[in-house]
């Protein structure tokens, strides 16, 4: 069955430590993404990978940190640098050999920085 | 400037036909049209994509008119399952940028009994 895994569902963290969310996919998509939301809020585009070895800032980039050493694969890291780091932090994918292919998401990243 | 406006809420009930509307004045000639829906606690899922006339599938219909200025979102006898929030996204993703990635406020569609 393919999809999206982001691990874990809940992670808590101190104040000033780095913190990696997982992301993985199955579906062979060349395209992935990270967005973050708040409570009411919308989703807000924080990095994306168009293909391996390769990455673009969204409109938030500051304070985060992305890899593409794999297809499968698109980690983000949260640093101290970000101020407000709490949020849902959700992780999409999608094919780049069909036109304007849709966003396939995983189920998301609470993280609470304490 | 927004890219896309969409009501903040609405309310409807079980059984009626629902139509949400977005408008996107600025759309450009290879930008598409398409709509997610999220529950609390999930990712946004897709629920339809269209450029123009009318698509529709087998939870959604799209009308889109000719203009293409604005898109309805029309969910056929809603449940109480259907409550959740919907976002309209305007862009072409094929080109390889960010344009189309953009997730405004959503409508926050809720279905009474």
């Amino acid at each position: 069955d393919g999809g999206i895994t982001q691990s874990p569902k809940y992670l808590f963290r101190k104040e000033g430590q780095n913190v990696t969310l997982s992301c993985e996919q199955n579906l062979n998509h060349d395209a992935m993404y990270w967005y973050r939301q708040d409570p009411g809020q919308g989703l807000r585009l924080i990095y994306y990978s168009q293909i391996v070895n390769d990455f673009q800032k969204g409109d938030i980039a500051e304070g985060y940190s992305v890899s593409r050493e794999k297809k499968e694969s698109f980690p983000l890291t949260v640093t101290s640098a970000q101020k407000n780091p709490t949020a849902f932090y959700l992780c999409a994918s999608s094919r780049r050999d069909r036109e304007n292919s849709p966003l396939h998401f995983g189920n998301g990243t609470r993280l609470t920085v304490t | 400037l927004a890219k896309t406006t969409q009501p903040i809420s609405m309310d409807s009930y079980e059984g009626q036909e629902v139509n949400i509307t977005c408008s996107h004045n600025n759309i450009a000639t290879n930008d598409y049209i398409t709509w997610y829906q999220q529950f609390p606690s999930q990712g946004p899922r897709f629920i339809i994509q269209g450029y123009k006339t009318k698509v529709t599938n087998e939870v959604a219909s799209l009308f889109i008119p000719a203009d293409r200025k604005s898109s309805t979102l029309s969910l056929p006898r809603v449940s109480l399952s259907d409550t959740a929030v919907y976002y309209c996204l305007v862009g072409d993703v094929t080109g390889g940028g960010a344009d189309g990635l953009t997730f405004g406020k959503g409508t926050h569609l809720i279905i009474q009994p």
